[in-house]
């Protein structure tokens, strides 16, 4: 079966660095997806990785390794408003997207 | 603003009666999708639509179906509503079908069954 495997929480402190894990087993590859969620809201696209590496977006950076089937999302400088739930999503062979249940992140000041 | 708008917000409904749960998009996307999001679960495909007068199945589609008469709606309909259904509804679209384009979430609809 095809599964996505991410933390179910962690807890950080404002100003730090913290690094969401997800790992993947699918039936094929064709892009990781991350996304954010703030509770009760939609989630929002964060970043799209589909070769191997580090991809920067500001505070945000998400890393890929397809031959790890594995991939983390980095949160720098950490501000209150990053308390969310971080959703990880693999596109598979079928192009259908894969999704993890979600890491809730507790930022604390 | 653009976007996809989803009715109604929240609502509460007795099992065995039909509800349908409509969504709206401005941006000319080709594909649209409804997932249902449950505690402790990832987000889980119900159906999809790659583009206008198709639609297709995904991973839970029983007990729901969908139409997709024009680019812009995509209504879910709950012939017959039961407890298991009570869950949060996320319609999306892209703009291109296949999955390969980022997805936009409407602001969902909480259905709880009773």
């Amino acid at each position: 079966g095809q599964n996505i495997d991410q933390p179910t929480e962690m807890t950080a402190t404002e100003g730090a660095i913290v690094q969401i894990n997800c790992t993947y087993q699918t039936s094929g590859f064709n892009g990781l997806f991350w996304y954010q969620q703030h509770a009760g809201e939609a989630p929002t696209f964060l970043s799209y990785n589909v070769l191997d590496g580090l991809e920067e977006k500001g505070r945000f950076s998400s890393f890929l390794s397809r031959s790890k089937g594995y991939s983390y999302l980095l949160l720098k400088e950490l501000q209150m408003k990053d308390s969310a739930s971080y959703l990880c999503a693999v596109l598979d062979s079928n192009y259908q997207l894969i999704w993890g249940a979600g890491t809730k992140l507790i930022i604390k000041p | 603003i653009a976007g996809i708008t989803q009715a109604p917000t929240s609502q509460i409904l007795a099992a065995g009666r039909r509800m349908t749960l409509r969504c709206t998009q401005d941006m000319r996307h080709n594909a649209m999708y409804w997932y249902r999001q449950d505690l402790g679960l990832g987000l889980r495909l119900i159906h999809y639509s790659n583009t206008a007068g198709t639609t297709g199945k995904g991973e839970v589609p029983d007990g729901y179906s969908v139409s997709r008469a024009n680019t812009d709606d995509f209504p879910l309909t709950l012939a017959s509503a039961v407890p298991s259904q009570t869950s949060v509804y996320f319609c999306a679209s892209s703009d291109s079908s296949g999955n390969t384009g980022e997805l936009f979430f409407g602001e969902g609809s909480r259905l709880t069954v009773l």
